[in-house]
Parts: structure tokens; sequence; C-alpha cells
């Protein structure tokens, strides 16, 4: 199994550029979800998915978009990429059971200019 | 709204030492995480805790979780080097997938 993987590893982005990092997992997981982590301020949800065309917003969802056309492919899109949206993105996968437990991928390392 | 609060930010500490972090959240949760996470990279998952008064132990940490104030803590043992990271508490909210994450603690264990 390759796990949850994530690409690019890193991107610069100008203001204003659109552009989609990938997620994918090879487990069989229902749930994807979508992270940005910054400095002093932890994780934050930006989306989540419980299952292929079932997606909906967590904590911090302007600006991105998301789609789930199929179990393993969860896409995170920046429409028009902005200075506020440099950050390190994660995404994870959810082995459902008693303890419900996250898988995260290597992580995405964005700067927008 | 469910959040979860950490602290301390940042540990600075002694080889040999013992210390705690605190995770303190705001509503009922079913579990709660504990994970580590090394510079430049991924969350590595090190505690799932269920139910109240449940305790975990892996080599020097020891996690356990008390519901009813709504507090988990992690405690470190005769601290090493190797222990150096940045740790976070993490929340899901009952019935729903949505996990909150604590803001993380930066653990700096000098030899």
């Amino acid at each position: 199994n390759a796990g949850v993987t994530q690409t690019p590893k890193f991107q610069v982005l100008k203001t204003g550029q659109s552009m989609t990092l990938q997620c994918a997992q090879d487990m069989n997981h229902e749930y994807m979800s979508w992270y940005r982590q910054d400095p002093g301020m932890g994780l934050r949800l930006i989306h989540y998915s419980v299952g292929a065309g079932i997606t909906d917003q967590g904590e911090v969802p302007n600006g991105y978009n998301v789609s789930r056309s199929t179990t393993e492919d969860f896409p995170l899109r920046l429409l028009s990429a902005a200075p506020s949206q440099t950050s390190v993105y994660f995404c994870a996968s959810v082995r459902t059971g008693s303890y419900n437990e996250q898988f995260f991928g290597p992580g995405t390392r964005l700067t927008v200019l | 709204e469910l959040k979860v609060e950490q602290n301390p930010l940042f540990l600075s500490m002694q080889e040999g030492k013992n210390y705690t972090i605190y995770c303190n959240y705001s509503t009922t949760s079913d579990r709660l995480y504990w994970y580590r996470q090394d510079p430049g990279k991924s969350l590595e998952s090190l505690f799932v805790l269920l139910s109240n008064g449940a305790v975990k132990q892996e080599g020097r940490l020891m996690a356990s979780l008390d519901t009813k104030a709504r507090l988990s803590t992690l405690h470190i043992t005769a601290a090493v080097h190797d222990l150096s990271a940045t740790y976070f508490c993490a929340v899901d909210a009952s019935g729903t997938y949505k996990y909150i994450f604590g803001t993380g603690t930066r653990l700096k264990v000098l030899a």
C-alpha cells in the first residue's frame, strides 16, 4: 500500500493563478479531508468528504473547492491564489471503526507570491 | 463550536526530566488523538483515547483522558533528545468526521 499520496511536494504560484493539489489513497477509505497548517495555528480543516459525491466545508473553506468523483481521489482546487493561502497542506483519510484513525499524506508546501 | 486548547505552546526541558502537556476541549467528543510531528514532516499517530479514564503508554510517553473535565494529558517521563518534536492533540466532534486540532506544543529536549 502506498497509503496517502500528495502531489506536488512544493509549489510556487503568483497571485491570481489557479491550481489543483492532488491527493490519493489506496486503502479504500470513505472519509478524506484537507487541512492547512500555518505556524502557531495547528491544523485547520478546509473541506472533508464522507464518500464519493459527498463533500462538506470545514473551518476555513473560503477560496478552496473540492470534489470527490472516486473513493481514491480527493483534489483540492485553489481558484485564484492569494498570499494568505501560503501554507502547508495535508490530506488525510480515515480508517473507520472504533478508533477512526487518520492517516496523513506527506504534505504540499505552497507559496503564493 | 468545538475548540481545542493546548498548553504550553513551547516547552524546553532537560534530558531526564518529567513534564506534562495539557489538552482541553470545549464540547463532547467521542475520541481524543495525540500526534507527533517532526520538522518538515507529516503527522504520526501516537495515541487514540476513547473513554473516560483511558490511559495508554508507549515508551516514555503516557496519555490519559478525563472526559468529565474534557481534559487529556500527555506525560513525558525521563525525556530524551529524540522526543524533540511538536505534539498535537485533536478531537472529533461527536457524530461527525470533523477533526479539530490544538495549536500544538513544540518540545525541545536539551542534552
